[in-house]
């Protein structure tokens, strides 16, 4: 069954160091996303990404956050100064093709996230 | 607000004990309604998903979820829970229009009992 990797499954990094986390998605799927999940806290969403522009994002992804699609099969998602509360598991996710109603569009796989713990 | 209620923070069952988990939402729009669930150490796995038509739908390993819109409920059922269910679930709502925007509950972490 088609999954979504992501790298690295935990990352530790000194307060105001740049992060990458990268993600590969299923390889049909067109659409991209960045959830977070700080500990015993819910899933938050970050982000959407279709079409090589971010489509929607949330209050917590702010210009600290970026998010690029290098290579037509990486997602990545970057954290420019990383303050301790930053510290949490990020997943990323994958969707599509297809749009409106029951398509695979609405349907998200996930990967198995990549935590993060910021000293 | 649009919000997601799993009101069981932990429930504990015996194994070969029936199974239900609440998940109450509160949005806007007509729902999507989703439940995953984390094994430690993985990813959110699809269990099911409701997007229209028969309100009973059922999913991967024996669960099935019953939308009752009435109650803006989505709870989640298993006649017969296996040692191998343990693990963490969540329940989500979303949107087509909002493109893959999930809000999430709170999760519900279940033990089995052997």
């Amino acid at each position: 069954e088609p999954e979504v990797t992501q790298t690295p499954s935990h990352q530790v990094t000194q307060m105001g160091q740049e992060v990458i986390l990268r993600c590969v998605p299923i390889s049909n799927h067109l659409y991209f996303y960045w959830y977070r999940q700080i500990l015993g806290q819910k899933v938050e969403f970050l982000v959407s990404f279709y079409n090589n522009e971010i489509s929607e994002k949330s209050e917590i992804f702010d210009d600290q956050f970026s998010v690029e699609r290098p290579d037509g099969s990486n997602f990545t998602l970057k954290i420019r100064s990383t303050k301790l509360e930053d510290s949490a598991m990020y997943f990323c996710a994958s969707s599509g093709p297809g749009t409106g109603g029951d398509s695979g569009a609405n349907v998200l796989t996930f990967g198995a996230g990549s935590r993060l713990t910021v000293l | 607000a649009q919000s997601v209620t799993q009101p069981d923070i932990h429930i504990t069952v015996s194994e070969g004990a029936s199974l239900e988990l609440r998940c109450n939402y509160s949005y806007g729009a007509t729902p999507y309604l989703f439940w995953y669930v984390q094994s430690p150490g993985q990813g959110l796995q699809l269990l099911l998903k409701y997007f229209s038509g028969d309100t009973l739908v059922q999913g991967i390993k024996g669960f099935e979820a019953e939308f009752k819109r009435s109650q803006s409920s989505f709870n989640l059922r298993k006649p017969s829970v296996h040692w191998s269910d343990a693990a963490e679930y969540f329940c989500a709502v979303g949107a087509v229009y909002q493109g893959g925007k999930l809000i999430f509950g709170q999760g519900t972490e279940l033990s089995v009992k052997p």
